[in-house]
């Protein structure tokens, strides 16, 4: 069973600091990496995909990808109230079905 | 813009009803799946659909069918609905076959009782 593991949280952060999301996967074929931000009650949208080592940069969000370590994180810039929301991590599996494996969510909190 | 659409938002059944939830999307995608979403539990997968009247078993098949007679179409179907089966159902379609972006629909909270 092919496994992405996330801290559920909650984590709690002032507004205007950094928030550190982190994932780790256990299928070392993975090639492809997202995170997904749910707002409750509401389905999973997508905010950043990850590729290749390294950083990837979109805005106040950078996506962090380490293959050798297994490692995938999220960094929140300047967090904002309306950051609060459960952040999903993904990865696609390296069988034959290419299917999207997902963590069980990290629930972040921005206080005003 | 990708729309994914689902039949209901709010589903209440009895145990043993015959349950459809219906999945539209509307951008010719080729591949859709069917999640249930639980808390601590994430996301996991039912069956999903790389093709017309094509079907595969996701990591929690057991109690569910799923029918696509178009493309556009993607239903789910609890032959016997249980209490165990309470839960939100997510659909999702991507264009392509290698790992991509998925598109969400709103969801089907459903509840049986």
């Amino acid at each position: 069973q092919k496994e992405v593991e996330q801290n559920s949280g909650p984590l709690s952060v002032p507004e205007g600091a950094i928030a550190s999301l982190n994932c780790t996967y256990s299928d070392r074929g993975s090639q492809s990496f997202f995170w997904y931000r749910q707002y409750s009650g509401k389905s999973p949208e997508l905010i950043m995909s990850i590729y290749s080592n390294g950083d990837k940069e979109d805005g106040r969000f950078t996506a962090q990808l380490n293959k050798a370590s297994q490692y995938v994180s999220l960094l929140i810039r300047d967090s904002q109230p309306s950051d609060s929301a459960t952040y999903l991590c993904a990865a696609v599996s390296s069988g034959s079905a290419r299917q999207l494996t997902f963590g069980s969510g990290t629930q972040l909190t921005v206080l005003p | 813009d990708v729309k994914v659409t689902q039949s209901s938002r709010y589903l209440v059944k009895r145990t043993g009803e015959k349950v459809f939830l219906e999945c539209v999307q509307d951008m010719d995608h080729e591949n859709m799946f069917w999640y249930r979403q639980d808390p601590g539990l994430g996301l996991r997968l039912i069956y999903f659909s790389y093709d017309v009247k094509m079907k595969e078993k996701g990591d929690i098949p057991e109690g569910y069918s799923v029918s696509r007679e178009k493309k556009e179409r993607f239903s789910l179907i609890l032959e016997s609905a249980s209490t165990n089966q309470t839960s939100m159902y997510l659909c999702a379609s991507t264009p392509t076959r290698i790992g991509n972006e998925q598109f969400f629909g709103p969801g089907t909270r459903l509840t049986v009782l």
